[in-house]
Formats: structure tokens, C-alpha cells, sequence
């Protein structure tokens, strides 16, 4: 079974300029998940689809960032313009389900530097 | 809200050493409890759950019981190895809270032979 895949793997732009992640979840996943990951910091939850609906984004900053996930399927994380503190790990998860015992199934991340 | 608060690290120890991470949580109600971990290079995978008090999960030789009366799910695991050198997350997911994941700052872990 392939796994969560993101694109791409490393990125370095400046202060200011925009950036956009992707992300395949799991075949048949209906849960979407992306977590931005500070240095040191665990993962934290930035938005939750459920299909192609959000469920949660009470954690993205909206006037940076924006997501999508047309057809329910691939999803795309946005940022313009980018700051500083925007440098971390964008990590994408997947489950089949929203359900709270659902295990979550990681991507590699996206690797952000912000000079 | 609820949160997670894991021991600080990192944490260096010799092969076939025992291992204890601790964790603790804040919950609202009653949340499903994980740990994840993360090999150098890789992403997060999860190593275990547990999904009601009294449960205990158990993975690759770790193990962690979800107690309701200490609010914890310690990690354990009797003999450590070098391959089990990376970081460790606990995380908690709460119905009562929109199922949102609470994941802990991380536990660094290095196994030297």
C-alpha cells in the first residue's frame, strides 16, 4: 500500500514570496490533515479535511495561509507571503476516517526555510 | 484545553537498557492516546494506541497503558537497541474536542552500542 506522498521534500525561498505544498493521501482516505512542525516543537494541526469540506482550521493563520482539497482527494497548503517564522517541517497525514481512534498515517514532510 | 506534556529530553542510553518516556495529559473527556515516532530522515509513524483506560498497547517490544487515575501513558520498553534510536511523540485525540490531535514537543532518544 503506498503511502502518504508530498512535494516537495525541501524548499527555501525568501521572506515575502509565496509557496504551495502537495500532498496524496492514502487511497481511499477520506481524512486530511497538515501540521506545521517548528524545530524542537511537536506537530501542530493547521487544518482537517473530511472529504473535500474542512473540518477544523481554527489554527491556520488565514491571512497567510490557504488550503484546498478539490475532488477530495489531492490537497494543496499555501503560503503568500511567507515570513521568517513561517520555517518548519509542513507535514501531511491521512486516516480513513475522522473518528478519534483512527491512526493518522504521516508523509515525509516538506522541509521549509524562510531566509 | 487538552494538551500533552512528555519528559524533556534528550535521553541517551547504553543497548539493552530499560526505557521509560513519560507522558502526561489534559482532556476534556475521554481521549484516545498515542505514540508516535520519528526515525532520523523519516516521517512520523505510529507506534502504538490505546483507546480506553486500562488498555495497554504494545509495539516492537514498547509498551504503554492508558491509566484514567495519573492521567498518563508512559512509554517503556525493557531492552533498548541502537535501531530504536529517534524521537518519540505522544498524542492524544479527543472526541469532546472535534477529534482534534494534541501531539507532546518530542523525545529525543539516542541508543549508543
Amino acid at each position: 500500500e503506498a503511502g502518504v506522498a508530498q512535494s516537495p521534500r525541501y524548499k527555501i525561498i525568501e521572506k515575502r514570496q509565496s509557496v504551495a505544498f502537495w500532498c496524496n493521501p492514502i487511497s481511499g482516505h477520506a481524512t486530511l490533515y497538515w501540521y506545521q512542525q517548528i524545530l524542537g516543537q511537536g506537530p501542530k494541526l493547521l487544518i482537517q479535511f473530511q472529504n473535500n469540506g474542512v473540518v477544523d482550521d481554527s489554527q491556520l493563520p488565514k491571512d497567510r495561509f490557504s488550503a484546498e482539497r478539490l475532488k477530495g482527494v489531492d490537497s494543496t497548503l499555501k503560503i503568500q507571503p511567507a515570513k521568517l517564522e513561517d520555517s518548519a517541517v509542513y507535514l501531511c497525514a491521512s486516516s480513513l476516517d475522522a473518528g478519534g481512534q483512527e491512526t493518522q498515517y504521516f508523509g515525509p514532510g516538506t522541509r521549509l526555510l524562510v531566509l | 484545553g487538552d494538551s500533552v506534556t512528555q519528559m524533556e529530553g534528550p535521553v541517551t542510553l547504553s543497548e539493552e537498557a530499560f526505557l521509560t518516556i513519560n507522558c502526561t495529559y489534559t482532556a476534556t473527556g475521554y481521549p484516545s492516546l498515542f505514540w508516535y515516532v520519528q526515525y532520523p530522515g523519516e516521517g512520523l509513524q505510529l507506534l502504538l494506541k490505546a483507546t480506553k483506560a486500562d488498555d495497554k498497547g504494545s509495539n516492537k517490544g514498547f509498551e504503554a497503558t492508558y491509566r484514567k487515575e495519573t492521567t498518563s501513558f508512559h512509554l517503556e520498553k525493557g531492552s533498548v537497541q541502537v535501531s530504536d534510536s529517534a524521537v518519540y511523540f505522544c498524542a492524544l485525540s479527543d472526541l469532546t474536542d472535534g477529534n482534534q490531535f494534541y501531539f507532546g514537543t518530542g523525545t529525543s532518544l539516542t541508543v549508543i552500542p
